[in-house]
């Protein structure tokens, strides 16, 4: 069982919001050990960090993408999620959800991720 | 065009020694901590070094990182063809108050 596990559309409509959940297994993700993040990869590309959540609400977010991302966090079913407004083809990529350690040292360091799932913009 | 800069491609023969270059800046390598992560052929990446220097369990002893200044290095010893991947450096970046990752490095074991 893996221990995190992305879920939603695999194909959204341009200018459509895009809605991913990450479905935490084995970690309660009220743990104060944890922030929890998103990061995308578009095809044949690198890997970008979308941004990251707390599950006491405290959100950090890619400035190039600050505008359009919404990232919170659902305690009773151990699951946080990822809105994208506004979508174009642009953000059409891999997305993973991972967990990062919660540490005054290791920054912006993820040591567990999910498979990825695929999301496509396209009409 | 990533805040980090890594060569595109590295290549070797089973047992060589490998170095994958990342530099930064004075704001993200030369302040925070580095971390590298290994991606191989339709798979997620994967964490293989985190605090400039350190493996996570599971990690073999073969890959190494090191830091100075405002560059990093990720060192594989005797590589083996199942290193063949994607490997990525990644910090924080000050500034920009951006996790910032590299363009990547594809390594071919030849």
């Amino acid at each position: 069982q893996p221990q995190l596990q992305e879920s939603g559309p695999g194909l959204v409509s341009p200018s459509d919001t895009l809605s991913l959940i990450c479905t935490v297994a084995v970690d309660s993700i009220s743990t104060s050990n944890y922030y929890w993040g998103w990061i995308r990869q578009p095809p044949g590309k690198g890997l970008e960090w979308i941004g990251s959540v707390y599950f006491g609400g405290s959100t950090w977010y890619n400035p190039s993408l600050k505008s359009r991302v919404t990232i919170s966090v659902d305690t009773s079913n151990n699951q946080f999620s990822l809105k994208v407004s506004t979508v174009t083809a642009a953000d059409t990529a891999v997305y993973y959800c991972a967990r990062q350690p919660r540490t005054t040292v290791v920054k912006f360091y993820f040591d567990s991720w999910g498979q990825g799932t695929l999301v496509t913009v396209s009409s | 065009q990533s805040v980090l800069t890594q060569p595109p491609s590295a290549s070797g023969a089973p047992g060589q020694r490998v170095t994958i270059s990342c530099s930064g800046g004075s704001s993200n390598i030369g302040r925070n901590t580095v971390n590298w992560y290994q991606q191989l052929p339709g798979a997620a990446p994967k964490a293989l070094i985190h605090s400039d220097n350190q493996r996570p369990s599971g990690v073999p002893d073969r890959f190494s990182g090191s830091k100075s200044g405002t560059s990093a290095s990720l060192v594989i010893n005797g590589i083996q063809s199942e290193d063949e991947a994607d490997y990525y450096c990644a910090t924080w970046d000050d500034s920009l108050l951006c996790g910032v990752f590299g363009g990547g490095t594809k390594l071919t074991v030849l």
